[in-house]
């Protein structure tokens, strides 16, 4: 049962356009979520993450959005660029005391210059 | 070191060998993780390792798995008797708190294990 879930495993943006990277979880307890992202055979690198108790957080060209009613995440990416063109995981803690990530199956984004 | 890292970057090995990876954390992180990328699939949690108590061995999917952290530091998994399912990335992480920040953890790139 997967508790994190990236249904798109492909996206393909034309650079300079908006990048829209989705997420959804089931699990109500989780309080952190976070995005990694993933360059082939290089280990997935820590990108921008969001608490629960907040609705957006931006950082550069990344914000995510949080719905909370809708258990849904989203990260943006304005203006796209073409080292943005990896694979991107969405991940969520279980409260503070968790001590594991859980993480989605993640979404290729290519990024055409 | 600087980071975290793996070795050996890549294995290929025949089915029904055994296998040993290798991971030295980012020093003074006290927590340790492994976990394992299948083609297609997520990171799957496999094993962590906080200081000197018992590790969390949940996410190992069978008894051929298994894995130490000697001294606090390095770690090592082990898989015997390898199957072809068990062909993914294995990546190991380590952080300096016992449960993930806002930054999550630090990842090294990875061994790449083929089971051929």
């Amino acid at each position: 049962d997967q508790q994190v879930k990236q249904n798109s495993p492909s996206l393909s943006v034309q650079e300079g356009r908006i990048s829209i990277l989705n997420c959804d979880y089931t699990n109500s307890m989780f309080d952190y979520f976070l995005w990694y992202k993933k360059y082939p055979a290089e280990g997935p690198t820590f990108l921008i993450s969001i608490s629960s108790i907040k609705d957006k957080n931006e950082d550069g060209r990344f914000t995510v959005f949080l719905n909370k009613s809708a258990k849904h995440l989203s990260l943006h990416i304005v203006p796209s660029q073409p080292g943005d063109s990896a694979v991107y995981f969405c991940a969520a803690r279980e409260g503070d005391s968790s001590y594991k990530l859980i993480f989605g199956s993640g979404t290729r984004l290519l990024v055409r210059p | 070191g600087a980071g975290v890292s793996q070795s050996p970057s890549n294995k290929v090995t025949e089915k029904g060998k055994d296998v040993e990876l290798r991971c030295d954390p980012i020093s003074g992180h006290t927590a340790l993780y492994w976990y394992r990328q299948s083609l297609g699939q997520g990171l799957e949690f496999l094993i962590y390792f906080q200081g000197n108590s018992a590790p969390d061995k949940s996410g190992l999917p069978s008894d051929r798995f298994s894995a130490e952290r000697t001294g606090g530091s390095v770690s090592t998994l082990t898989i015997q008797r390898t199957q072809q399912e068990d062909s993914a990335v294995y990546l190991c992480a380590s952080s300096p708190r016992l449960t993930p920040a806002s930054y999550g953890y630090t990842f090294g790139s990875g061994t790449r294990l083929t089971v051929v």
